[in-house]
């Protein structure tokens, strides 16, 4: 079965520089979200989207931005990297509904030297 | 502040032994709980979920989890663990209409 998929798998990046990931969802998945799980911490929300709009707002960076495109995929997009964005970045999807169960993406390591 | 807790940062266990993690959530309303496992180097995986109906839910790989109202509490149980269960293990809540919520996690190593 599809999965989500995310790209790339890892990257590099110097501090100040900018970085794009992107987020796939599963086929007729509306929501995304995205997550960063810093060095031996939890998964902390960042932002989602449904139906390419801003559906929620966590802990994001003004630094940081996203948006959803019309094929549903998403993309955040992160400048002026520092050291402490060093992390593990999850994307999940799922279908519309506050009940549906969210995948998992294997998510991008983003490593800020 | 609404939250997940999770009762131990790091538990060793021998294989064969009983395995249980502790979860705790601070949410008054209805929330959907889940239990995910991140093994070394992947990403998150869903052990079992709890929306409504039998407490017990079984889920994955020999897992379960009890979902008591009345303690907030949905605590991950397996009878005998393996070496390969050494992962980190989080619980998570999604209170009706929101985001989830994770708590710390739970870092299982399991001694061969």
């Amino acid at each position: 079965a599809a999965g989500v998929i995310q790209s790339p798998r890892h990257l590099i990046k110097e501090k100040r520089e900018t970085a794009t990931l992107k987020c796939y969802p599963i086929p007729r998945h509306d929501t995304v979200y995205w997550y960063q799980q810093g060095p031996g911490q939890d998964p902390q929300f960042l932002i989602s989207f449904y139906e390419k709009m801003q559906s929620d707002k966590g802990s994001i960076p003004d630094r940081f931005s996203a948006q959803q495109f019309s094929d549903y995929h998403s993309e955040l997009n992160m400048s002026s990297l520092e050291l402490g964005d060093s992390a593990l970045y999850f994307c999940a999807s799922s279908t519309s509904g506050s009940y549906n169960e969210q995948f998992f993406g294997p998510g991008t390591r983003l490593t800020v030297l | 502040a609404q939250s997940v807790s999770q009762h131990n940062h790091h538990v060793i266990l021998s294989e064969a032994a009983s395995l249980e993690l502790g979860c705790n959530y601070s949410y008054g309303g209805t929330v959907n709980l889940f239990w995910y496992v991140q093994y070394p180097g992947q990403h998150l995986q869903l052990l079992l979920k709890y929306f409504s109906g039998d407490p017990l839910v079984k889920g994955i790989k020999g897992f379960e989890a009890e979902f008591i109202k009345s303690k907030f509490s949905f605590n991950l149980r397996k009878p005998s663990v393996q070496w390969s269960d050494t992962a980190e293990y989080f619980c998570a809540a999604r209170p009706y209409g929101q985001n989830f919520v994770f708590g710390p996690g739970t870092r299982l190593s399991v001694l061969p």
